[in-house]
């Protein structure tokens, strides 16, 4: 069983260049979310979406952008590297979005902005 | 606005003590859910258990037990006869009713289960 997956587990950037991480999930789910986790902090939501075409704004946006146009796929692009987006970033899924729903989560993509 | 506290924000045990883990959570709204998740060196999180607001009984799944107190907001995980495959990173987390699941998480307590 896949689940979500992540890819690239690692990658190092230079300020300025651009990036996708890439998310897939194979369990059908319509509710998509990216995180991202900084050091000795709790993970923080950036963007999500309830279903192909439709996405909203997370607790921190600025500096990415996403896209669903499918149910399985949630890209996450940074246009512009800055060292504040060094992080470790999560994608999560979630069948219907209700409160009491657990999220799967992905193994995770980390990021360095040198 | 929600706000999920663990203050400890590391634990070292020998392997067989018992530990707890401290949860404090706060919110306005009547109907909320609380989350354990385990995040294992491997990186990736996985759910544990869910509250709701509701149910204030306590649970036990195995080893692990958690005591959920809304007089005091608080949400505990309790390992009892920790084992070395215990050592993570645990995440308390809050979400309420609203049109897609926003879990607002705690900033983790890193547990090292010691031989």
């Amino acid at each position: 069983n896949a689940g979500v997956t992540q890819t690239p587990k690692f990658r190092i950037l230079k300020i300025g260049q651009s990036m996708t991480l890439q998310c897939a999930q194979d369990m059908n789910h319509n509710y998509m979310y990216w995180y991202r986790q900084d050091p000795g902090m709790g993970l923080k939501l950036i963007y999500y979406s309830v279903g192909a075409g439709i996405t909203d704004k997370g607790e921190v946006p600025n500096g990415y952008n996403v896209s669903r146009s499918t149910t399985e796929d949630f890209p996450l692009r940074l246009e512009l590297a800055a060292p504040s987006q060094t992080s470790v970033y999560f994608c999560a899924s979630s069948g219907t979005g209700t409160a009491f729903e657990k999220l799967f989560f992905g193994s995770g993509t980390q990021l360095s902005v040198l | 606005a929600q706000k999920v506290t663990q203050a400890q924000t590391e634990i070292s045990v020998v392997e067989k003590e018992d530990v707890t883990l401290d949860c404090v959570y706060e919110t306005r709204d009547t109907t909320y859910y609380l989350f354990w998740y385990k995040q294992p060196p491997s990186g990736e999180l996985v759910f544990l258990i869910r509250r709701n607001s509701f149910d204030e009984q306590n649970e036990i799944s195995g080893r692990y037990s958690w005591n959920f107190q809304k007089s005091t907001s608080s949400f505990n995980f309790t390992i009892t006869a920790s084992q070395v495959v215990d050592s993570a990173v645990y995440f308390c987390a809050l979400s309420s009713l609203q049109g897609a699941q926003k879990l607002v998480f705690g900033q983790g307590t890193r547990l090292t289960i010691n031989p």
